[in-house]
């Protein structure tokens, strides 16, 4: 079956550090992947995506390339920020959007001033 | 943008009693909503799916008479938890794709904190 490995937090970066979030997975297929993220007390928001090999998702300065030979979806940002502080979840899903989505156990991610 | 709202937010109820989750989408149409469970420090796990006008289908280890799932509109979907116990104690969480997106990410829900006590 499907499955998502990433590495497990919690990650403590200064401001304005380099970050890089590992994920792998396992799938039959070519999934689509995507990163969500999950704010203290809040809901899961969709960060990123990518539906096949070689595409790169980016969005509010966060990137991550879809890498087949690798089975790899890594999570990067160049300049962090306090308010990028939350648990980023790496997640994949094969078929279209009524098949479930699989989830990675999350990473927290605090970052102090 | 889409977005899917819970109620309630939080929930404290006794053991034994029974709970109900809403989740709605607020501007979509949703023929098919998913209910997972998220535990402290754990990943989503997917309970069931939630199918508008038909049975929910229901993860393998999911008890289907526990956890109850009506989905009798295309904007909501509802979740109860029926003789609740402390280890029924979990963040809840529904999510709904949009039956006319292009797109096709699943919109989540802020989520529902139950405490059994």
């Amino acid at each position: 079956g499907n499955s998502v490995t990433q590495m497990e937090g919690p990650v403590t970066l200064s401001e304005e550090a380099f970050l890089t979030i590992n994920c792998t997975y396992t799938a039959t297929g070519y999934p689509s992947l995507f990163w969500y993220v999950q704010y203290p007390g809040e809901g899961l928001q969709l960060l990123l995506k990518a539906t096949k090999a070689d595409d790169k998702g980016s969005n509010k300065g966060f990137e991550a390339t879809y890498r087949k030979e690798t089975t790899s979806f890594h999570l990067e940002k160049g300049s962090v920020q306090v308010s990028d502080s939350a648990v980023y979840f790496c997640a994949l899903r094969s078929g279209g959007g009524y098949q479930k989505v699989t989830f990675g156990t999350g990473t927290k991610l605090q970052v102090i001033p | 943008g889409a977005v899917v709202s819970q109620h309630p937010s939080r929930v404290i109820c006794k053991s034994g009693t029974s709970v109900k989750i809403e989740c709605r989408s607020l501007d979509f149409q949703a023929t098919t909503m998913f209910w997972y469970r998220q535990f402290p420090k754990q990943s989503l796990m997917l309970m069931a799916t939630s199918n508008e006008g038909s049975k929910a289908t229901y993860e393998q280890g999911v008890e289907k008479d526990k956890f109850l799932i009506n989905h009798a509109s295309l904007t909501l979907s509802t979740l109860t938890v029926t003789s609740a116990h402390p280890e029924d104690s979990s963040f809840y969480i529904c999510s709904a794709r949009d039956n006319f997106a292009a797109a096709e990410e699943q919109y989540f829900g802020p989520g529902t904190r139950l405490t059994v006590t």
